[in-house]
């Protein structure tokens, strides 16, 4: 079975560093084709990609945000975490970690972590 | 703004069909065959309902079904029931630069 949980702060200022863990299970990212990504959801708008890592290290990021976002993964823990630098009130969102196919679908996710920016 | 279109809504009556549709470009949805379609209860993930155009995962219901022609990737669901009722989300590939990109959802009300 797999599963999927993101963990972090739930507030975090602007101008600061967030940092999110992905915890999973069901599955090794030591194995070849496994790869997680991240997502956003601002509240009440569409999904957002943000990122991915693949079993290889192989990593992606969004284009508008990739000077911001870092992946990296503890594949002894099982855990991906993604990085986001200069926090604004516009990245208040829910986040998600999912495990991604290598042809490109989401197939499970996690419950997702809402963040809100705010002084 | 979504990279991918989709209507803000759409409705239909239990037991009656209805299509959304996404309308992307040459880059993403025309030129690859990796549109999946995902269901989001309010307060809930999203969970794939259909991959690779056309293809449903173990345990979605047949009544969910995808097609594509040209730029534009379609999901259809027959038979309404009042739990379809919630929000969809089309993706696809787009390119080893700008990789997936997202529909900006749909509205699905069951009447």
């Amino acid at each position: 079975q797999v599963t999927l949980r993101e963990s972090g702060p739930a507030l975090v200022k602007p101008t600061q560093t967030l940092t999110l863990t992905c915890t999973f299970s069901g599955f090794s990212l030591s194995t070849s084709g496994m790869c997680v990504s991240w997502i956003r959801q601002p509240p009440g708008k569409a999904l957002e990609w943000l990122a991915r890592i693949d079993w290889d290290d192989d990593k992606y990021y969004s284009t508008s945000l990739k000077t911001r976002l870092t992946i990296s993964k503890d594949t002894s823990k099982n855990q991906v975490v993604l990085t986001m630098t200069n926090m604004d009130p516009v990245d208040t969102a829910t986040y998600y970690c999912a495990r991604i196919s290598y042809r490109y679908y989401f197939d499970y996710w996690g419950q997702g972590t809402l963040v809100t920016v705010s002084s | 703004q979504s990279a991918l279109t989709q209507p803000a809504s759409v409705s239909g009556s239990p037991g009656q069909s209805i299509t959304i549709s996404c309308t992307g470009t040459s880059s993403d949805v025309g030129s690859y065959n990796l549109v999946s379609w995902y269901q989001q209860h309010p307060g809930k993930a999203p969970k794939l309902m259909i991959y690779e155009v056309s293809k449903r995962p173990s345990g979605v219901s047949n009544r969910f079904s995808g097609s594509k022609s040209g730029n534009t990737a379609s999901l259809t669901i027959s038979g309404l029931q009042a739990e379809d009722e919630a929000d969809y989300y089309c993706c696809s590939y787009a390119g080893s630069s700008t990789h997936v990109v997202f529909g900006g959802g749909t509205k699905l009300t069951v009447l």
